[in-house]
């Protein structure tokens, strides 16, 4: 059974500039929800998607942003990317009624300089 | 919403000791709580969970307690060994809250060979 696949792996970017990145969640798993993860933070909650609608959101700006595709993958855009947005970006899949445990991604590490 | 609190931020154990981190939780209505460990530079992963009609878990070296009353669970690690060096994370949520996962600030734990 595949994991949950990120990509890219390692970005780096100039502030102002926009980003994507890709989430591909296990097989079967509807829910895909996203993590800013920053040393001292925590796991900082952004968003979920469950079967292409968002059903959760954190407080985190309108930069920041995702949708989620009819198999299930998921995308998350920042854009205008500023310093303070270095920072691993877990994706997390699960089936979605809250009472199952996440798998989580490897991340998506994001410098912005 | 629900609010996650976790002690200590950091312990650190002599190999063979035993480990216990403490988490609260605000909303009584939260009945899945996970633990994910994170080693340095990887994923979090699930370790162990426990849902609300349970009082204990045991799964080899680690158990967890939960206490509905007092809203607290904590992770317990026994004979502890270098290798459980990592940070761990508790959790809480319900079907309340979707998929939605409120973590604690996370527990650096150090074992000492």
């Amino acid at each position: 059974k595949a994991g949950v696949t990120q990509t890219p792996r390692y970005l780096i970017k100039t502030r102002g500039q926009q980003v994507t990145l890709s989430c591909s969640p296990i097989s079967g798993h509807r829910s895909v929800s996203w993590y800013q993860q920053t040393p001292g933070q925590g796991l900082q909650f952004l968003f979920e998607y469950f079967s292409e609608t968002q059903r959760n959101k954190g407080n985190f700006p309108g930069r920041f942003s995702g949708r989620q595709f009819s198999n299930s993958r998921s995308e998350m855009n920042v854009s205008t990317l500023e310093l303070g947005d270095s920072a691993l970006y877990l994706c997390a899949s699960s089936h979605g009624s809250g009472l199952y445990g996440y798998t989580f991604g490897s991340g998506t590490r994001l410098t912005v300089v | 919403g629900e609010n996650v609190e976790q002690h200590p931020s950091t312990l650190s154990v002599q190999e063979g000791d035993s480990a216990v981190i403490k988490c609260t939780y605000s909303d009584s209505a939260s009945n899945y709580f996970p633990w994910y460990k994170q080693e340095l530079g990887k994923r979090p992963q699930l370790i162990i969970d426990i849902r609300s009609n349970v009082g204990e878990k045991k799964d080899q070296r680690i158990a967890v307690t939960l206490n509905k009353t007092a809203k607290h669970f904590s992770l317990h690690i026994t004979e502890t060994q270098p290798e459980d060096s990592a940070v761990y994370f508790c959790a809480a949520s319900s079907e309340n809250t979707g998929n939605q996962f409120y973590f604690g600030t996370g527990t650096s734990l150090t074992v000492i060979p």
